[in-house]
């Protein structure tokens, strides 16, 4: 079946300006998570998704960020007013289970977002 | 506090080499569950293997193996015979209840391994 799939691919943007980014989790997967990955780095937590709820946001760096999700599929992130340190791939997952229960997540192939 | 470690950030080996990808982690539950995950080249994540903490069967696949051992909180990922089509960011996970009683997936900061021809 179809994995998770994000779009757009690649976004160019001036700073100052809102972007958001799409993710279609796996269908049937209640949970799913945002990530950030700067080059050479490793992955910072964003968000966690369980169903439409976000019973963790802890990881979103401001409140430039936002996120939600609508009918247990498709997930958007927004970044208002971008800033170069946002600059970034950007990651979603989705998993069978939530958080804690083990699930192994799926990974798409990311958002690279520049801001220049 | 939960916590994955990767201490090694990059490790080079000539091809057919053995190499050990080491991960410690630190949580208080009793329940957990471990992952690691590989993201080659192109970017995408790929997820390997999970073990719970109630398992801490050794497991083999192919060239991989893991070692999980509780006592000294490693869950260490072993490559035989490496390949050049094994350089990849390794990443090991833990997902597990915080103190607080939300739950967490948290990411090690990944080993580059790259084997070379």
């Amino acid at each position: 079946g179809a994995g998770v799939s994000q779009s757009p691919s690649n976004k160019v943007t001036e700073k100052g300006k809102d972007v958001e980014l799409r993710c279609d989790p796996i269908s049937g997967h209640t949970a799913l998570y945002w990530y950030r990955q700067r080059l050479g780095q490793g992955l910072e937590f964003l968000i966690y998704f369980q169903g439409n709820s976000a019973p963790d946001k802890s990881g979103l760096p401001s409140d430039r960020f936002s996120a939600e999700r609508t009918g247990e599929s498709v997930s958007t992130l927004t970044i208002q007013r971008t800033q170069q340190e946002d600059s970034a791939v950007y990651l979603c997952a989705s998993s069978l289970g939530g958080q804690g229960r083990g699930g192994e997540q799926y990974f798409g192939p990311g958002t690279r977002l520049t801001v220049t | 506090a939960q916590k994955v470690t990767q201490a090694q950030t990059e490790i080079s080996v000539v091809e057919k080499e053995d190499v050990t990808l080491d991960c410690v982690y630190e949580t208080r539950d009793t329940t957990y569950y471990l992952f690691w995950y590989k993201q080659p080249p192109s970017g995408e994540l790929v997820f390997l293997i999970r073990r719970n903490s109630f398992d801490e069967q050794n497991e083999i696949s192919g060239r991989y193996s893991w070692n999980f051992q509780k006592s000294t909180s490693s869950f260490n990922f072993t490559i035989t015979a490496s390949q050049v089509v094994d350089s990849a960011v390794y990443f090991c996970a833990l997902s597990g209840v915080t103190t607080s009683g939300t739950y967490k997936y948290i990411f090690g900061t990944g080993t580059r391994l790259k084997v070379l021809a």
